[in-house]
């Protein structure tokens, strides 16, 4: 099976812009999750996404969001980028319940905002 | 706020010793317990998991929870200059929403 794939690897934005993240689960999973990574925080949860419905939210500005499609491919999304929105991007899939199969994260994007 | 606690580190082995890392977490209805690793600009990558009391070992690693006191830890043992990497502990409260600690950084040295 494929693993979970994230596009672009890399993103180099400006202050102000806003940039749109994709994710491809592992085929039949129906969750998708994403989480921020920085130094400075580590690994913190952004949402999740369950049969295209918003199951859980972290503790992130409005200006962070998603959604899911009914292909189960998710895509996040920042507006008005800062400087401290640079960070790794992590997706994982499920196929539910983490009870049913622990999360596995994908490659990441990179984000730069300068 | 749920918190995850790990010591940064770093924890230094010499290769073939036994390395031990813990984590406690404060949220007392946390039922799943994971720990990932992570090399160094790379996505973390699942090494075990436990949901009972008690040990749970795979291969060269063992996770142990003791839910009572909050508290889970890795072994790993035979330590290579391979396992060398952070080593992040995340304990699931809802959904498929994990809260990750800031992770221990093991340096294995041949």
């Amino acid at each position: 099976k494929a693993g979970v794939t994230q596009t672009p690897r890399y993103l180099i934005k400006t202050r102000g812009q806003q940039v749109t993240l994709s994710c491809s689960p592992i085929s039949g999973h129906r969750s998708v999750s994403w989480y921020q990574q920085t130094p400075g925080q580590g690994l913190q949860f952004l949402f999740e996404y369950f049969s295209e419905t918003q199951r859980n939210k972290g503790n992130f500005p409005g200006r962070f969001s998603g959604r899911q499609f009914s292909n189960s491919r998710s895509e996040m999304n920042v507006s008005t980028l800062e400087l401290g929105d640079s960070a790794l991007y992590l997706c994982a899939s499920s196929p539910g319940r983490p009870e049913d199969s622990p999360l596995h994260f994908g490659n990441g994007t990179r984000l730069t905002v300068t | 706020q749920k918190e995850v606690e790990q010591n940064s580190g770093p924890l230094s082995v010499p290769e073939g010793a036994i390395a031990s890392l813990n984590c406690t977490y404060s949220d007392r209805g946390s039922q799943s317990f994971f720990w990932y690793r992570q090399y160094s600009g790379k996505s973390p990558e699942l090494i075990m998991f436990i949901y009972s009391n008690g040990d749970k070992e795979d291969g060269r690693f063992t996770a142990q929870l003791n839910k009572a006191s909050q508290y889970v830890s890795l072994l790993i043992r035979d330590s290579q200059p391979s396992d060398s990497a952070t080593y992040l502990c995340a304990v699931n409260n809802a959904g498929n929403m994990l809260t990750f600690g800031g992770g221990t950084r093991l340096m294995v040295k041949p």
